[in-house]
């Protein structure tokens, strides 16, 4: 059964930094393209960065470029998500999310919350 | 950046009834679409890919279509747990999602 479990989110000041991690199980994780999508409170769902398997190809949201940074263990199994210079629209639920033969996301883990505030 | 514009925001029926959700691209996405199911307190769960193919598991009464910039999710006799959110979403170029409507009981 493929598993995806976020961890590292927290309550953070504005201009801070924070850094999420998603740990896979149930596939080999290194065949996989990899994201971080976040979902504020009682808003849509918006996409924040892409990973491919190998972490040749790299791409992130406008919203967040320059700001965060997506990376990835394959011998560890997990996904990473650095982020830096933290505001206030940056409070969501991150979830980390796996594609499956096509650009869908096919699997989501349960989310982590990040709050940004003084 | 593609955008997507998803309709109606909310909506309100009732059991047995057939349901329709609207989605357009800004510009044309070859059916590089999908649609996501959330219910309250849960992550979203695949329900369509590629426009009108259903995702493992997914029942019957749920199909989507549509083509170039247009597509549509139709839910056949309204099941109690189908009330959720749900998520039109393009991958022809990077990764935009619709706004999401709000599906509730009549």
């Amino acid at each position: 059964e493929v598993q995806l479990v976020e961890s590292g989110g927290g309550l953070v000041q504005p201009g801070r930094s924070l850094k999420l991690s998603c740990v896979a199980s149930g596939f080999t994780f290194s065949n996989y393209g990899m994201n971080w999508i976040r979902q504020a409170p009682g808003k849509g769902l918006e996409w924040v960065a892409y990973i491919s398997s190998g972490s040749s190809y790299i791409y992130y949201a406008e919203t967040v470029k320059g700001r965060f940074t997506i990376s990835r263990d394959n011998a560890k199994n997990t996904l990473y998500l650095q982020m830096t210079s933290l505001r206030s629209e940056d409070t969501a639920l991150y979830y980390c999310a796996r594609h499956s033969s096509g650009d869908w996301f096919a699997y989501w883990g349960q989310g982590t919350l990040v709050t940004v505030s003084s | 950046d593609i955008q997507m514009t998803q309709s109606p925001a909310s909506l309100s029926a009732s059991l047995g009834e057939t349901v329709t959700i609207e989605c357009r691209a800004s510009e044309d996405i070859y059916s590089n679409l999908a649609w996501y199911q959330q219910k309250p307190g849960n992550s979203p769960q695949l329900l369509i890919y590629d426009a009108n193919s259903l995702a493992d598991g997914v029942p019957s009464r749920f199909s989507g279509s549509g083509s170039g910039t247009q597509y549509s999710l139709k839910i056949n006799s309204l099941q109690s747990e189908d009330v959720a959110s749900y998520f039109c979403q393009q991958y022809n170029n990077y990764w935009t999602f619709g706004g999401g409507t709000k599906l509730e009981l009549k």
